[in-house]
């Protein structure tokens, strides 16, 4: 069974730092490119940013480049973002997601991780 | 980049059919895209893979009641036999060079 289970979410001031972290397991994570979305209190899905299987590939949405980054540990199964500069509307619910194998869509998602940005 | 809309609410009786759409934008009709399910308080479920053509795959464990159709630039998931845990958000997702996009999402009310 596929699981994906974020950590690392809580409460940051603006202009704070936070880093998530996704533990995978139940798959050969190696072979599967990931995804962070997000999810700001009571509204859509938002998409954060992908990494390559091998993590040679990286994507932002424009809303988070040049303050977040993501990587991954394949030797760890573990894939990461971190936050930096973070602001009020980076509050959000965030979720670790898989992509189908061979496809760019989210076939699996994590339960989700709350960031909070509030002074 | 791709646009997705989706109508923001629909609702139909418990053991009734529902199609819900999610449209394209000019210039992407022929695109692939995902159909998810949120249901209150909980994270996302992939529903399938649809193709511009009509094909679908399903994710693992859907129930056979969820079935996806495409025509132009619409692309639609069909629920029949409304139960109510089918009371969700469903949103439609793809992809265009280095983004992926999400539709505003529907949020299906079973009476």
């Amino acid at each position: 069974e596929v699981q994906l289970v974020e950590s690392g979410g809580g409460l940051v001031q603006p202009g704070g730092s936070l880093r998530l972290s996704c533990a995978a397991s139940g798959f050969t994570f190696i072979s599967y490119s990931m995804n962070w979305v997000r999810q700001a209190p009571g509204k859509g899905l938002e998409w954060v940013s992908y990494i390559s299987s091998s993590g040679s590939t990286i994507y932002y949405a424009d809303s988070v480049k040049g303050r977040f980054t993501i990587s991954r540990d394949n030797a760890k199964n573990s894939l990461y973002l971190q936050m930096n500069s973070l602001r009020a509307e980076d509050t959000a619910v965030y979720y670790c997601a898989r992509d189908r194998y061979g496809d760019y869509m989210v076939d699996s998602w994590g339960q989700g991780s709350l960031v909070t940005v509030s002074s | 980049q791709p646009v997705m809309t989706q109508s923001s609410s629909a609702s139909a009786s418990l053991g009734s059919s529902v199609k819900l759409t999610c449209t394209l934008s000019s210039g992407h009709s022929s695109y692939i895209i995902a159909w998810h399910q949120q249901q209150p308080g909980k994270a996302p479920r992939f529903l399938m893979k649809l193709e511009g053509s009509g094909n679908y795959n399903k994710g693992s464990g859907v129930p056979d009641r969820f079935s996806g159709s495409s025509s132009g630039a619409d692309r639609y998931l069909t629920i029949s036999n409304l139960q109510s845990e089918d009371e969700a958000d469903y949103y439609c997702e793809t992809w265009d060079s280095n983004t992926r996009v999400f539709g505003g999402g529907t949020k299906l009310t079973v009476l």
